[in-house]
C-alpha cells in the first residue's frame, strides 16, 4: 500500500469546468506539497500546506490534517492546466518524501 | 537568482560505464533532494543531502549509487557500472530549510544503451 494515494487517477475537463483533485496519505506529516509537471518534464511546486488553506490565481490548495487528506482546486480551467499534479508528502519522522502516483489533467478547449 | 541548474540534460552511457549527475541548488538554499521517475511511475525519493551531510539516503539503493554535496560545487548523484534499469529522469531539488518550498531543477535524462 502506498503511503500517499490519490484520485482520479486522469481526468479530463472542458475549459471553464472546477476541477478538484484529491490526496490521502497514511503516515504523520510535517508539510504537504502540491507539485505540477509539465508534458517536457520540469517539475514546479504549486503550493506548501502545514495546515488550512492556500489560494494561488485559480489554485486553491486544503488540508484537514486530522483526516490525512488534501485537495487540489483549479478554478475555471483552461488548457494550459494540463499536466500531472503530483502530491507529496514530507513525513514528520525521518527526513522522507512520500510521492503520490498522480493525477493526469487534460482540458479541452 | 538563478533557478535550480541541472547538468547534463541527457546522458547517454554503454552498460558498465559511469555517470555523473550534477545539481547546482538556488542560492541560499543548503538541503538538496534526489528523486528517481522511471518510464510511466511516478517519482520516488532518493537521497536527501545538507552541506558535506547526507542526511538520509534510504531511497537509493546501495549498491553503485553514491551521492554527495561539498562545501564548494554542486552536489553530484553517481552511478556506477550503469544497467539498463537504470534510464530514468533524475530530478534534484532545493530548498532552503528542511520544511520549505522546493524548487526543482529541469532534471537529467539518462538514457543506458
Amino acid at each position: 500500500k502506498n503511503e500517499v494515494e490519490q484520485s482520479p487517477q486522469n481526468l479530463t475537463a472542458q475549459e471553464g469546468e472546477f476541477i478538484t483533485i484529491n490526496c490521502s496519505y497514511s503516515v504523520g506529516i510535517s508539510a504537504l506539497h502540491w507539485l505540477q509537471q509539465h508534458p517536457g518534464g520540469g517539475i514546479v511546486s504549486l503550493f506548501m500546506l502545514s495546515s488550512g488553506k492556500k489560494k494561488h490565481g485559480r489554485l486553491i490548495a486544503t488540508i484537514n490534517i486530522q483526516e490525512k487528506h488534501s485537495s487540489l482546486h483549479i478554478t475555471a480551467s483552461h488548457p494550459r492546466d494540463s499536466a500531472v499534479y503530483i502530491c507529496a508528502v514530507f513525513r514528520n519522522t525521518g527526513n522522507q518524501f512520500y510521492f503520490g502516483t498522480g493525477t493526469s489533467l487534460t482540458v479541452i478547449p | 537568482n538563478a533557478g535550480v541548474m541541472q547538468n547534463p540534460r541527457h546522458l547517454v552511457r554503454r552498460r558498465g560505464q559511469e555517470a555523473r549527475l550534477r545539481c547546482s541548488p538556488m542560492k541560499g538554499h543548503s538541503h538538496v533532494y534526489w528523486y528517481r521517475q522511471l518510464p510511466e511511475e511516478g517519482l520516488k525519493f532518493m537521497v536527501y543531502l545538507q552541506k558535506e551531510n547526507i542526511i538520509d539516503e534510504s531511497g537509493m539503493p546501495k549498491e553503485r549509487f553514491s551521492a554527495e554535496f561539498p562545501k564548494e560545487g554542486p552536489s553530484i548523484l553517481r552511478i556506477q557500472q550503469v544497467v539498463r534499469g537504470d534510464s530514468a529522469a533524475y530530478f534534484c531539488a532545493s530548498s532552503p530549510g528542511r520544511v520549505e518550498k522546493l524548487f526543482f531543477g529541469s532534471g537529467t535524462q539518462l538514457s543506458v544503451l
